[in-house]
């Protein structure tokens, strides 16, 4: 069965210095991958997605994560943070053969002024 | 195009009662599953159904159960409430299934006292 583990509980950034929110993946099939960010109190908005198209995927709100196999890593990253990009985000992966999924813990993000 | 609607967004209810909870997906979308988020166990899959039939069910207790209608709409069930059932409960709804883009509601946050 897949499973992802995100490795930091919690990120804090300065506005306008890159961000770097890492995800580890176990998988024994193709995995679809997955970021999701979550605004207090609302549901999950999807960031972007990873199908074996292209290793390098760019998402919304200017992130991108790129797909490293020999790692088995989805690292999220953007260049430069925005207050407004203060959330929870999540890392999902799929497996393509079945219909279940696995979401990581979270990372909450906090951007400084 | 209408998001995902989740109702309705708070429910308190005692131990020992049950609860539905509706979801309406994105027209046109077939799929739609459900989670439980707790600070303590994070986000955990449901079930999901297709075309009115349960594809997948997570690791829960026969107490959660599910069914979708044909106009795709979806509800959810628990009976014999226990205070651990207190949580945000996410609807989501997708085109193919989990292993494609997810479109979540807001939620419905269920307090058990």
């Amino acid at each position: 069965a897949q499973s992802v583990t995100q490795l930091d509980s919690h990120v804090s950034v300065s506005e306008g210095t890159p961000v770097l929110l890492r995800c580890n993946y176990s998988s024994s099939y193709s995995p679809s991958l997955f970021w999701y960010v979550q605004h207090p109190n609302k549901g999950l908005q999807l960031l972007l997605k990873y199908t074996s198209a292209a290793t390098l995927v760019k998402g919304i709100n200017g992130f991108e994560a790129e797909f490293k196999k020999s790692e088995t890593s989805f690292h999220l990253t953007k260049p430069s943070a925005h207050m407004s990009d203060a959330a929870e985000y999540f890392c999902v992966v799929s497996e393509n053969n079945n219909n279940d999924m696995r979401f990581g813990a979270g990372t909450r993000l906090t951007v400084k002024p | 195009k209408a998001g995902v609607t989740q109702t309705p967004r708070y429910l308190i209810k005692t131990r020992g009662q049950q609860v539905t909870l509706s979801c309406s997906p994105i027209s046109g979308h077939r799929s739609v599953s459900w989670y439980q988020q707790t600070p303590g166990q994070g986000l955990q899959f449901l079930f999901e159904y297709f075309s009115e039939t349960q594809r997948n069910k997570g690791n829960f207790p026969g107490r959660f159960s599910g069914r979708q209608f044909s106009n795709s709409r979806s509800e959810m069930n628990v009976s014999t409430l226990e205070l651990g059932d207190s949580a945000l409960y996410l609807c989501a709804s997708s085109l193919q299934g989990v292993d494609s883009p997810l479109h979540f509601g807001n939620g419905t946050r269920l307090t058990v006292t």
